[in-house]
């Protein structure tokens, strides 16, 4: 089963809109969730991440998330975007693998903030 | 610093030919990974390092190989290239666990013909 699925694979927003990125995961893998963000043509670098305390994540760029556990959910949210937002998200889990952990990723959402 | 650096930036192969993708951190660093990234499949982890001399399988380490020599040098080999492995990697590095911050390179661009 998929370890963590990302339920858009495109987001199309207004400039100053508010947005949030679904992301689940599967209860069977543990509970380290991350949200990374690819802007065009680099590599990917880290929003926020969630080990343990409080439910509410806040990252960089005014990004948040929340954990839901009863719902398997860590939803990104944003309350007004900008075209610099323009970029491919992904969330991932850490997945226990044969007695090592890895980090495994979702297969991507790609929002795009339209002036 | 100058974080996570790959080279090259892109490279065409030729089917059957053999390639090293050259990836170094300046973070000192314990872990360092490969992924590959092909579109709308996120990334898959082919081979991981969690220390100088020690390596380990990813997801999809086929016609891939790696070695760890040093802290900050994690290469990638391929020995026959096929059109299978045409992507995007990337080589990313974390410092003590995996939960930790993952930094990522910016990436080579590899196309095999």
């Amino acid at each position: 089963a998929q370890s963590v699925t990302q339920l858009d694979s495109q987001v199309p927003v207004f400039e100053e809109a508010p947005v949030e990125l679904r992301c689940n995961y599967s209860s069977s893998v543990s509970v380290y969730l991350f949200w990374y963000v690819q802007y065009p043509n680099q590599g990917l670098q880290l929003l926020l991440k969630y080990l343990s305390g409080s439910t509410l994540v806040k990252g960089i760029n005014g990004f948040e998330a929340e954990f839901n556990k009863s719902q398997t959910s860590f939803h990104l949210r944003k309350p007004s975007v900008h075209i610099s937002d323009t970029a491919e998200y992904f969330c991932a889990v850490i997945q226990h693998q044969g007695g090592s952990e890895k980090l495994v990723f979702g297969k991507g959402t790609k929002l795009t903030v339209n002036p | 610093n100058a974080g996570v650096t790959q080279t090259p930036k892109f490279r065409i192969l030729k089917i059957g030919q053999s390639m090293t993708l050259q990836c170094a951190q300046d973070m000192n660093h314990n872990y360092m990974y490969w992924y590959r990234q092909d579109p709308g499949m996120g990334l898959k982890l082919i081979y991981y390092s969690v220390g100088a001399g020690i390596t380990d399988k990813g997801e999809v380490p086929n016609g891939y190989n790696v070695s760890r020599s040093t802290t900050e040098d994690f290469p990638l080999r391929l020995e026959l290239a096929a059109p299978s492995q045409t992507s995007v990697y990337f080589c990313a590095s974390s410092g003590l666990a995996n939960t930790d911050t993952q930094y990522f390179g910016p990436g080579t661009r590899l196309t095999v013909l």
